[in-house]
């Protein structure tokens, strides 16, 4: 049973516009929500976090959003620029004692700036 | 800093064979890990580690082993391949248990079993 999940498996969006990509979660044992981003023949690299505690981080260009009532997770880019053109990874990290200590990701949304 | 460095690149294995992925961080963290990444899927969790000499289970360790005598290397051991293990693999590392969502990952370590 997937505990997180990433609906769209992939997104257009026109270079400047603003992307929007979400998670749903199915469960309230998590503490951490994160963002990473991956390319292509590489490790993911960690992008922004907020805490259960908080309903948005913002830095610079990227906002996450935290709706701890649906268990929807929100990251939002704008402007999108072509170098943002990557797979994107919500990952949940569970309280301490919720379970093995290591993240559970969903299945990522290939994000495609259009020019 | 290195950072986070994988070995081999790319491994392909027969049936039964056994081998050893090399997974080392130059960056004095506490917290290392191993996940697999599956075609159209997320990571998963093989085996982590707090600290040297302590290690635990993921969400899929069955057919692996782990083991941590330094607190630079975790290798992680397949036993005997399967083709269900045929998978891009990931280690990871950051600086403590509580601090374990800021992660650094590998390049990654292509396996192929056929």
């Amino acid at each position: 049973d997937q505990q997180v999940k990433q609906n769209s498996p992939s997104l257009s969006v026109q270079e400047g516009r603003i992307s929007i990509l979400n998670c749903d979660y199915t469960n309230s044992m998590f503490d951490y929500f994160l963002w990473y981003k991956k390319y292509p023949a590489e490790g993911p690299t960690f992008l922004i976090s907020i805490s259960s505690i908080k309903d948005k981080n913002e830095d610079g260009r990227f906002t996450v959003f935290l709706n701890k009532s649906a268990k929807h997770l929100s990251l939002h880019i704008v402007p999108s620029q072509p170098g943002d053109s990557a797979v994107y990874f919500c990952a949940l990290l569970p309280y301490s004692g919720g379970g093995a200590d290591g993240l559970t990701f969903g299945k990522g949304t290939h994000l495609i700036i259009q020019p | 800093n290195a950072g986070v460095t994988q070995t081999p690149k790319f491994q392909v294995l027969k049936t039964g064979q056994s081998m050893t992925l090399q997974c080392a961080q130059d960056m004095n963290h506490e917290y290392m890990s191993w996940y697999r990444q599956d075609p159209g899927m997320g990571l998963r969790l093989i085996h982590y580690s707090v600290g040297a000499g302590i290690t635990d289970q993921g969400e899929v360790p069955n057919g692996y082993n782990v083991s941590r005598s330094t607190t630079e290397d975790f290798p992680l051991r397949l036993l005997s391949a399967a083709p269900s293990q045929t998978s891009v693999y990931f280690c990871a590392s950051s600086y403590g248990r509580r601090r374990s969502y800021e992660q650094y990952f590998g390049p990654g370590t292509r396996l192929t079993v056929t």
